[in-house]
């Protein structure tokens, strides 16, 4: 059983397209975060919930807009893609908001190119 | 081998030798580290931390050091095997943060 689950695990799309990628985690954790990952392999946080509530929210264009349904589930929807959006994003989970960090579970990651 | 955090994103090393990998941080503020070993197509997973208030920590065969007046923290590897290439990052956080703040990257490369 996968921890941290992200799809698609690949996306290619053209420029302008819409897309979402999907996170679900099956370890009853109640923080769910969003990173980026460009092509220099550097980490940035972009957004995290917190039981559904929304508590960080990185300098990120308002193209990209977090939905968290449930506690389990935070999905990414971009909007009109841009070539520098390419990167891989990862999906992450902690038991709580202020865990300690080997609390954090990463997924495997989703490798979007816009083209 | 040796890298030098943030000019060296690459460090190759022969089977066997110990590695050295550091890091440098900026946020005097920041209390708790740690070293995540990022492996290809893979997420990042935790491979040991430290407070602040320690300034050596060992798990198996990996060793972490924090000098917080020169606010560097390194990572070294014994016995380097085939099975630690990977990409090595350091990330900070502090008390209150809501998340990790990761360093740039290393690439360990190790060659049989």
């Amino acid at each position: 059983d996968t921890a941290v689950s992200q799809t698609p695990k690949y996306l290619v799309t053209q420029m302008g397209n819409d897309k979402s990628i999907k996170c679900e985690q099956n370890l009853g954790h109640d923080t769910m975060y969003w990173y980026k990952q460009d092509s220099k392999k550097f980490l940035k946080i972009m957004f995290s919930y917190n039981n559904k509530e929304l508590i960080i929210n990185e300098t990120v264009p308002n193209r990209f807009s977090p939905k968290s349904p449930d506690k389990a589930h935070l999905n990414l929807h971009i909007n009109s893609l841009e070539l520098g959006d390419s990167a891989v994003y990862f999906c992450a989970s902690s038991p709580k908001a202020r865990t300690a960090p080997d609390g954090y579970t990463f997924g495997s990651g989703t490798r979007l190119t816009v083209v | 081998g040796e890298s030098v955090g943030l000019h060296l994103p690459t460090l190759s090393v022969q089977e066997g030798d110990n590695s050295i990998i550091n890091c440098a941080y900026s946020n005097s503020a920041s209390d708790y580290f740690i070293w995540y070993k990022q492996e290809s197509g893979k997420g990042p997973q935790f491979i040991i931390d430290i407070r602040s208030n320690m300034d050596k920590r060992q798990g198996q065969r990996v060793t972490v050091l924090l000098n917080k007046t020169v606010k560097h923290l390194s990572l070294q590897i014994a016995a380097t095997q085939p099975g630690d290439s990977a990409v090595y990052f350091c990330a900070e956080t502090f008390h209150g943060a809501n998340n990790l703040f990761f360093g740039t990257g290393t690439r360990l490369t190790v060659i049989p």
